[in-house]
């Protein structure tokens, strides 16, 4: 199974600022993806990011307010950008291994937006 | 797109005690997994189980495709069992395979 990483773990971040999350795995693979899970809620997915290509976007998410960097197979980035109380979520990194079909994910960055 | 139900959304049990939750989904579907998540947020898969049946000690799981209903069941739980359990089912959306995320079932195991 893969390890996943996560930085930061937590943070409070100020309204209109930006927050950059780091997703580090421990091996390569394609398809890394991003979730959002809201306080109390189910998990609802960001966007897939494979290395070399444009992020895809779910419905409601978009580039200019949750820029993907996917620099190589093993590393990821989201930022949150001009952060607003309603952006206060955990953001969770994701990946599937492609023999086994599993999908295994990060700790977890816990944001709050004051 | 393809919908998914999880029952019970509350459970609490006493240590010892057994219990069996349960996901239904609206479309056939190729990738079914369970996952638990603790109380500090970390979520562990259980089970990657698109169809038939699974153990993994305390744990199994069975999945009925024909039927479109997956079960979980937990034996003589502890009070480590306690989080929320997902159920979650790979769609094809948009040319795009990704996983759907049930609302979960908070159990609660006391001691």
């Amino acid at each position: 199974s893969a390890v996943i990483s996560q930085k930061p773990s937590r943070d409070i971040c100020q309204r209109g600022t930006s927050l950059t999350i780091q997703c580090q795995v421990d091996s390569q693979v394609t398809m890394m993806f991003w979730y959002r899970q809201q306080p109390g809620q189910s998990l609802t997915l960001i966007a897939t990011a494979n290395q070399g290509s444009e992020a895809t976007y779910e419905s409601g998410f978009v580039i200019d307010k949750f820029p993907i960097s996917r620099p190589n197979l093993t590393f990821s980035t989201l930022t949150v950008s001009n952060m607003s109380p309603e952006d206060s979520s955990i953001y969770l990194c994701s990946v599937r291994d492609v023999y086994t079909d599993t999908q295994y994910f990060g700790p977890g960055t816990r944001l709050t937006v004051l | 797109g393809i919908q998914v139900e999880q029952s019970p959304p509350d459970l609490i049990l006493q240590e010892g005690a057994n219990s069996t939750l349960r996901c239904n989904f609206s479309d056939s579907v190729n990738n079914l997994q369970w996952f638990h998540q603790n109380p500090w947020g970390q979520l562990i898969n259980l089970f990657y189980i698109p169809s038939g049946t699974k153990q993994n000690g305390r744990l199994s799981a069975t999945t009925v495709a024909t039927e479109r209903y997956s079960l979980l069941y937990i034996s003589s739980s502890q009070t480590t069992d306690s989080g929320v359990y997902f159920c979650a089912v790979e769609s094809w959306e948009g040319g795009s395979e990704k996983l759907v995320f049930g609302k979960g079932t908070k159990l609660t195991v006391n001691p």
